[in-house]
């Protein structure tokens, strides 16, 4: 079974300022997927970025980078500069490359707030 | 290329009623996945649809069913309601090429309430 943990259910940044959200998974495949999502008020789920298990360089997407510790099983957001519209829940989720299906497990989420 | 959408984006409905909601994937994908997600139990996997096949269940009782047209796009149901199943019902979609990211794109939701 797979399980995201994200231990932060409150953040809060100065605007301009950089921010790190934790997120440590649990897994016992080998291949696997790690995701962000950001969930504004609306409820949509926006897709941030993603980092495949055999993936050696972490990911970036614009301000947002990924920071992939395999042996700790971590898997950190850091989003750059901050932005009052980057407001919202952020979601970290896993998939398994295990089977055929495709599902994520996601964790509780944190929510960030950024300060102007 | 036009997103994830879902019908209706609201509802309310009595216990004891069903409910249908429909999503269509992103034009080309063939994989659709349904989550729910309440302030209680947050983001729950339901079920994902391959090329009209479901693929994987989450653990919710046999209430909640779905299904797949050969188009991609895909319902869900849920027959006699009860006051828990009041949630935000997530669908998303993804190209599922063996080998890839599997990244899935969500749709807006449909907010269900259940009085």
């Amino acid at each position: 079974a797979q399980k995201i943990t994200q231990t932060q259910p409150g953040m809060f940044v100065q605007e301009k300022e950089a921010v790190t959200l934790d997120c440590t998974y649990d897994t016992s495949d080998q291949s696997y997927g790690l995701f962000w999502y950001k969930q504004p008020s609306s409820g949509e789920m926006i897709f941030l970025i993603y980092q495949g298990s055999y993936d050696e360089q972490n990911a970036t997407e614009g301000r947002y980078s990924l920071n992939f510790q395999k042996a700790r099983k971590s898997a950190n957001l850091v989003i750059s500069a901050s932005q009052l519209g980057d407001s919202a829940m952020y979601f970290c989720a896993m998939s398994s490359f295990s089977g055929s299906a495709r599902q994520l497990t996601f964790g509780s989420g944190t929510q960030l707030t950024v300060l102007p | 290329k036009a997103g994830v959408t879902q019908t209706p984006r609201y509802l309310i409905k009595t216990r004891g009623q069903q409910v249908t909601l429909s999503c269509s994937p992103i034009s080309g994908h063939r994989s659709v996945s349904w989550y729910q997600q309440t302030p209680g139990q947050g983001l729950q996997f339901l079920f994902e649809y391959f090329s009209e096949t479901q693929r994987n269940k989450g653990n919710f009782p046999g209430r909640f069913s779905g299904r797949q047209f050969s188009n991609s796009r895909s319902e869900m149901n849920v027959s006699t309601l009860e006051l828990g199943d009041s949630a935000l019902y997530l669908c998303a979609s993804s190209l599922a090429i063996a080998g890839g990211s599997n990244e899935q794109f969500f749709g807006p939701g449909t907010r269900l309430t259940v009085l």
